[in-house]
């Protein structure tokens, strides 16, 4: 079956810091991948995604390129900021109609001024 | 107004009672699910549909039941409360014409205690 593996948490940076979150996938065919973002209180919402090999997906500094030879999905931002902090869902979702979405166990990220 | 619209947002209730979630949509998707979030345990499936006349079991079904009233509402039910259902629970949709990846659209979730 598909599976989404993700860094464990949680991960505290100083504001400024460069962030990787590390996201690794096992599915058949081709897969779409995505980032949720869950900040306090709130349900998830779609950080980014990619639908196919070596797209880029990026949004608010955040990017994430989708790598079919090392079955990654990385969450990258070069500077974080205070409210960036929240917890990070990888996701995948097949390439087919009947698809439904495998999620990674999430991760917190905590930033402090 | 949000899209996706879950009540009651909080629910605190006793072992052995009859817990009804609701969720309905303004985003005319045809698909919904619902889900079970548990510290560390990311998110688990516990049902889902892909149209009015279509309901499938997720990973974790066991306890619960749903009930998928309109294409624009989806409800999920515990017949009778256990305390390791305490949890947050959410609402998405998706939207299955092509072209479609898959994203989802969650509601605010709905925290319930059960003592």
């Amino acid at each position: 079956g598909n599976s989404v593996t993700q860094m464990e948490g949680p991960v505290t940076l100083s504001e400024e810091a460069f962030l990787t979150i590390n996201c690794t996938y096992t599915a058949t065919g081709y897969p779409s991948l995505f980032w949720y973002v869950q900040y306090p209180g709130e349900g998830l919402q779609l950080l980014l995604k990619a639908t196919k090999a070596d797209d880029k997906g990026s949004n608010k500094g955040f990017e994430a390129t989708y790598r079919k030879e090392t079955t990654s999905f990385h969450l990258e931002k070069g500077s974080v900021q205070v409210s960036d902090s929240a917890v990070y869902f990888c996701a995948l979702t097949p390439n087919t109609n009947a698809g439904k979405s495998t999620f990674g166990d999430g991760t917190t990220l905590t930033v402090k001024p | 107004d949000a899209d996706v619209t879950q009540t009651p947002r909080n629910r605190i209730t006793k072992t052995g009672k009859r817990i009804m979630l609701e969720c309905s949509q303004t985003k005319g998707h045809d698909r919904m699910y619902w889900y079970r979030q548990d510290p560390g345990l990311g998110l688990r499936l516990i049902y889902y549909s892909f149209d009015v006349k279509d309901i499938n079991k997720g990973e974790i079904s066991d306890g619960y039941s749903v009930s998928r009233q309109a294409q624009a509402k989806f409800s999920l039910s515990l017949e009778s409360a256990i305390p390791n259902q305490t949890a947050l629970y959410f609402c998405a949709t998706s939207a299955s014409r092509e072209g479609n990846t898959g994203e989802l659209f969650f509601g605010e979730g709905s925290r319930l205690t059960v003592l």
